[in-house]
């Protein structure tokens, strides 16, 4: 299978530690990627790799996997960091990528 | 600094084909590593990728549009292109160009492309 399964929404309290989850038999062979997007702007890549982080990108974010599940950490959410946030893999069938249906990030 | 900038019609009637340009500045296409793709996201819906080009020719396209798209570079303008043909409500979107490797990394700023008669 070529998709990949993400929580619709999720909330956080402001200052407090948040994971968005990201599922998908393609996490088993390639690295997962994670952006985030906020109204009317293009994607980020916030993580990507076995969790680098780009330049620019707050340590606050952070990533992990394990089996067909990856995850994306933010430890002291802000304001900022409402979002939408997908997440992204290349799949089997050479340089082919596949995304998340993302997850709507509410900071309280 | 890397940047992508789509360009194209904005408007597209039904059954007629979408064609939109991505020119690169700030970097060459001919960069062996990268790979160069098209992406899109419907109204109020989540991202969905269409297809990636080497600057060598090499392609990779969504199984599900397959049939309809073809993914082009013209190495000498530093240029990639999307077409997609027999267009429906459907195909509204807002398409961006990207630069893919470990991830896609740099993202044109999307240009909304509405199927309308």
């Amino acid at each position: 299978s070529s998709e990949l399964t993400q929580d619709p929404a999720v909330s956080v309290a402001l200052g407090q530690t948040v994971r968005i989850t990201c599922q998908g038999d393609s996490l088993r062979s390639y690295y997962p990627s994670w952006y985030q997007q906020r109204p009317g702007q293009a994607p980020v890549v916030v993580i990507y790799g076995k969790n680098h982080r780009p330049s620019g990108i707050p340590d606050r974010f952070s990533g992990s996997s394990s089996g067909n599940t990856t995850s994306l950490t933010i430890t002291g959410a802000q304001t900022e960091d409402e979002a939408d946030y997908y997440c992204s893999s290349r799949v089997s069938s050479g340089y082919s990528w596949v995304f998340g249906g993302g997850t709507k990030l509410t900071v309280l | 600094q890397l940047q992508l900038q789509e360009s194209g019609p904005g408007l597209v009637k039904p059954s007629e084909t979408l064609s939109l340009t991505c020119s690169v500045s700030g970097g060459s296409i001919r960069s062996s590593i990268y790979y160069w793709g098209w992406i899109r996201q419907p109204p109020g819906k989540g991202l969905e990728w269409i297809g990636s080009i080497h600057h060598s020719g090499n392609t990779y396209y969504n199984p599900s549009l397959n049939s309809r798209v073809t993914i082009s570079v013209d190495t000498s303008m530093n240029q990639f292109s999307l077409n997609l043909t027999s267009v429906t409500a459907a195909d509204t979107a807002i398409y961006y160009c990207a630069r893919l490797l470990l991830a896609i990394d740099v993202w044109g700023k999307g240009t909304m492309v509405t199927v309308s008669s």
